[in-house]
């Protein structure tokens, strides 16, 4: 009963290539989250999305952007990928506060994660 | 500044002893959260315990709040090789759906 999942566990990529991370959830969250993972620093909050077609930028958006037209779906595109881009990223959703009904899954601000997809580039 | 800050960054015990885990954060919070990572997946939600709440418990843990001292902390009993993973706790401050993760600590049960 996977429910986050994303496009891809490991991705190889070369230097300048454009990256696309796809992230999709079947909990009709409105909230989805793009984070970095890496050694030493933790979770590190990319872009998130608060509903369809709507983006804010998290701590470390430079060298990123996100893509959001379905509320199911949530990207994460490296418009051209370089090496200190290569880490775990992580995608997650969570339902929006207040909105919690009879049947959704999650507690407000629980946060649902993918498996990750660990990004290598060369 | 970093939210949320584990300690110890890395605990390594023996099957049936008690594991603690500390979070200090700077900030107000509506309310504080626990998630477990097994070594290259993504986290698991443990547990969530609110600002104005003090203790919680689910199953083997438990997990205390002091907002007068900003800190958390997670105790998991009688300890399994199972329960080696890193763990995380995450504060949402006062507006937004938006969490801060610590950096984690490393626990590691010896069977």
């Amino acid at each position: 009963d996977v429910k986050v999942t994303q496009s891809s566990r490991y991705l190889v990529k070369r230097t300048g290539e454009k990256v696309f991370l796809e992230c999709v959830q079947d909990m009709d969250h409105e909230n989805m989250f793009w984070y970095r993972q890496d050694p030493g620093l933790g979770l590190r909050l990319i872009y998130f999305s608060y509903d369809v077609k709507m983006k804010e930028k998290g701590d470390i958006p430079e060298g990123y952007s996100v893509s959001r037209e379905k509320k199911e779906r949530f990207s994460l595109i490296l418009e051209s990928a370089s090496t200190n881009q290569t880490s775990m990223y992580l995608c997650a959703s969570s339902l929006r506060g207040g909105l919690r009904a009879s049947g959704r899954i999650g507690s407000y601000n629980e946060q649902f994660f993918g498996p990750g997809t660990r990004l290598t580039v060369l | 500044s970093q939210q949320g800050e584990e300690d110890p960054q890395a605990l390594s015990i023996q099957e049936g002893e008690n594991a603690t885990m500390n979070c200090s954060y700077k900030t107000s919070i509506n309310n504080l959260q626990w998630y477990r990572q097994n070594s290259g997946r993504g986290l698991v939600h443990l547990i969530l315990i609110r600002s104005n709440e003090r203790e919680k418990h689910s199953g083997r843990l438990r997990v205390t709040l002091d907002t007068s001292k900003k800190s958390s902390s997670l105790l998991i009993t009688a300890s399994r090789a199972a329960d080696t993973a890193s763990y995380f706790c995450a504060t949402d401050g006062l507006s937004g759906s938006r969490l801060t993760f610590g950096e984690g600590t490393q626990l590691t049960v010896n069977p």
